[in-house]
């Protein structure tokens, strides 16, 4: 069984580049969730999707930050433009719609923007 | 606010023993608590669930316990092994859509 793959595993881009991170869920889950993880403030939430809607987007912090899902097996992750603070592992998790899921997380992208 | 605070950074403990984490949340009525494991460049991989009207939960080597008055659980580690080393999470529910939130996490360390 194929996990949650997310791509690229690494990133490294300058300030002021547009950054596209990228998720395939586990076929048959309907919800997905964007993360980001710094040493400082730990694993946040930025946007879950249920079958494909996004439900709750307040964790994204600002407008630079976007996230589509065209598709129950694809979604994204955009910065534009990115800045150096933006710098952080972002994790994708999926599991299914129903109450006391477990979530199930991809091995993440490790992002440096310079 | 709310909060969920994991009570330490780091745990140290020699092997065999029993390792015993806690996590402590603030403003949360959860239906169920989730302990998560992750490990150095990997994503957070599921351990555990507990509900709110069970007392323990066990699965091989660990018990997670949920003391909703407390507003607490403690997630037990017996006869650790150093390949227990990681970082422990634990998730509350906030909500009705699997929409989870994590405590900072606490590094175990098990030395041999």
């Amino acid at each position: 069984d194929a996990g949650v793959i997310q791509s690229p595993r690494h990133e490294v881009t300058e300030m002021g580049q547009e950054v596209t991170l990228r998720c395939k869920p586990i076929s048959g889950h309907n919800s997905l969730f964007w993360y980001r993880q710094t040493m400082m403030r730990g694993l946040e939430l930025l946007i879950y999707f249920n079958n494909n809607v996004p439900i709750d987007d307040s964790g994204m912090p600002e407008d630079r930050f976007s996230a589509k899902m065209p598709n129950a097996s694809f979604s994204t992750l955009k910065i534009q433009p990115s800045e150096p603070r933006d710098s952080a592992v972002y994790f994708c998790a999926s599991s299914l719609n129903t109450g006391n899921q477990p979530q199930h997380f991809g091995d993440g992208t490790r992002l440096s923007i310079l | 606010s709310q909060k969920i605070e994991q009570n330490s950074e780091a745990l140290n403990i020699q092997e065999g023993k029993t390792a015993t984490l806690t996590c402590n949340y603030t403003n949360y009525s959860p239906a169920y608590l989730q302990w998560y494991r992750q490990d150095p460049g990997r994503g957070p991989v599921f351990l555990l669930l507990i509900r709110e009207n069970e007392k323990e939960k066990r699965k091989e080597r660990l018990k997670v316990t949920f003391d909703t008055t407390l507003k607490q659980s403690l997630f037990h580690i017996t006869a650790s092994q150093p390949a227990d080393s990681a970082t422990y999470l634990c998730a509350l529910e906030q909500g009705n859509n699997n929409d989870m939130r994590f405590g900072a996490g606490t590094r175990l360390t098990v030395k041999p």
